[in-house]
């Protein structure tokens, strides 16, 4: 259980494009979902908290304008890199909170989507 | 803010125990994490502390001392398959209600024969 999506999981694309990446909970509801980026050999850094049917909140340092968050339902919550360009390379990673099982700070993880901006 | 502090690299030879140790400075105090994460994948939930204490899991065990902000990660029986990075994670209710993380930079761990 508590199985989290993310798709694609790799994606490669030319500078100035945009990219969105979906990140699904697939057998529970995820009121809030949060979105990770990870450099190599370095740890995970939260970029925003996505919350089902509001507003993002972004950490300090993160464009909100570059960084497009939306959280329509339960189980879905995108993020849109716009006009990526190719410091915006990294693994982007998405976690969900499923406040019925457990502890209700546990996040699980989707598996991570590598953007690689040429 | 907060500081989580854990070594960069620890080795080991397989059938052996490695404990991974984790300090934390904050301002308030919900809860530690810790998490596995191998190589180009994102991290699996190993175990959650938010009493003082040991919690037994399998092979792995998490410590809390929440008077002196530590922590630590006891792999038992090592195999191959536990060469990752394990990464120590702090929530602070007190700071933010969403129940956000905050990660330390993670422990490689390098199992060898």
């Amino acid at each position: 259980g508590a199985v989290v999506s993310q798709h694609p999981s790799r994606v490669i694309c030319k500078s100035g494009t945009s990219v969105k990446i979906e990140c699904r909970s697939l057998d529970f509801q995820a009121t809030t979902m949060f979105w990770y980026r990870q450099f190599p050999k370095q740890s995970l850094m939260l970029m925003a908290t996505s919350n089902e049917g509001s507003k993002a909140t972004y950490e300090q340092g993160v464009e909100k304008d570059k960084f497009l968050i939306n959280h329509a339902s339960l189980t879905l919550s995108t993020l849109t890199v716009t006009s990526a360009h190719p410091e915006d390379s990294s693994f982007y990673i998405c976690s969900a909170r499923d406040r019925l099982r457990g502890s209700t700070d546990t996040q699980y993880f989707g598996p991570g989507t590598r953007l690689t901006v040429l | 803010g907060q500081n989580i502090d854990q070594p960069t690299e620890m080795t080991a030879t397989e059938g052996a125990i490695v404990q991974i140790n984790c300090t934390y400075q904050t301002s308030g105090f919900n809860g530690l994490f810790w998490y596995q994460q191998h190589a180009g994948e994102a991290p699996t939930f190993l175990s959650y502390n938010v009493l003082d204490g040991l919690e037994e899991k399998g092979r792995f065990s998490s410590f809390l001392s929440r008077s002196k902000g530590y922590s630590y990660l006891l792999l038992k029986e090592l195999q191959m398959k536990d060469s990752a990075s394990y990464l120590c994670a702090v929530i602070n209710r007190e700071a933010d209600s969403w129940g956000k993380l905050q990660f330390g930079a993670g422990t490689q761990v390098v199992v060898t024969p």
